[in-house]
């Protein structure tokens, strides 16, 4: 039984294109994250939403909505989409707190924009 | 702010010889530590982590990583590698209440046979 699972694994799309990635977490955690790993592999935080809030969010360009329907869900939603979007998208989520720390991440979206 | 530095990309190293991965991270306040690793094409797996305590922290697969406050380091260790341990590994910190990792920039360890 999958703790973080993202869908779809693999999106391939045109440019100026509206896409969505859904994530769901079975954990009971509080706490979801978006995270984009670029071409280098590196990791920087998108959005963070604790119990539906939005507490995070690290200058992304307002294509990018994340939406979070219940604790449970944080989707992300991206308009127009120009070829530096593509990367690999990683949900994650955590009880949050100063004691719960671990982040369960899912498997990723790798999203290609051609 | 917050900040990790990965001190080597690459750490190639002979199945069964021991490998240390560096770390060292910048922090205004108190931070917990962590290590990931990312196998091909997966999501990223919690090897272990720092919250307080013993600064000897022992995680899954037989890796280990020491948190030395006045170097601010969290070297990464594990005695005998396998050939199952090329993968990429990330350093990460947290000092927020609500769990925002910054990252490293990922070290790929490739084991050779």
């Amino acid at each position: 039984d999958t703790a973080v699972s993202q869908t779809p694994k693999y999106l391939v799309t045109q440019m100026g294109n509206d896409k969505s990635i859904k994530c769901e977490q079975n954990l009971g955690h509080d706490t979801m994250y978006w995270y984009k790993q670029d071409s280098k592999k590196f990791l920087k935080i998108m959005f963070s939403y604790n119990n539906k809030e939005l507490i995070i969010n690290e200058t992304v360009p307002n294509r990018f909505s994340p939406k979070s329907p219940d604790k449970a869900h944080l989707n992300l939603h991206i308009n127009s989409l120009e070829l530096g979007d593509s990367a690999v998208y990683f949900c994650a989520s955590s009880r949050g707190g100063p004691a719960n720390t671990e982040a369960f991440f899912g498997q990723g979206t790798r999203l290609t924009v051609v | 702010a917050q900040s990790v530095t990965q001190l080597d990309s690459q750490v190639p190293v002979f199945e069964e010889a021991p490998v240390e991965l560096r770390c060292n991270y910048s922090s205004s306040v108190s931070v917990y530590l962590f290590w990931y690793v990312q196998y091909p094409n997966q999501g990223l797996q919690l090897l272990l982590k720092y919250l307080s305590g013993s600064t000897l922290v022992k995680g899954i697969n037989g890796f280990e990583a020491e948190f030395n406050k006045s170097q601010t380091s969290f070297h990464l260790r594990k005695p005998s590698v396998h050939i199952s341990d090329t993968a990429e590994y990330f350093c990460a910190v947290s000092g927020t209440s609500y769990g925002k990792l910054t990252f490293g920039q990922g070290t790929i360890l490739t084991v050779h046979p």
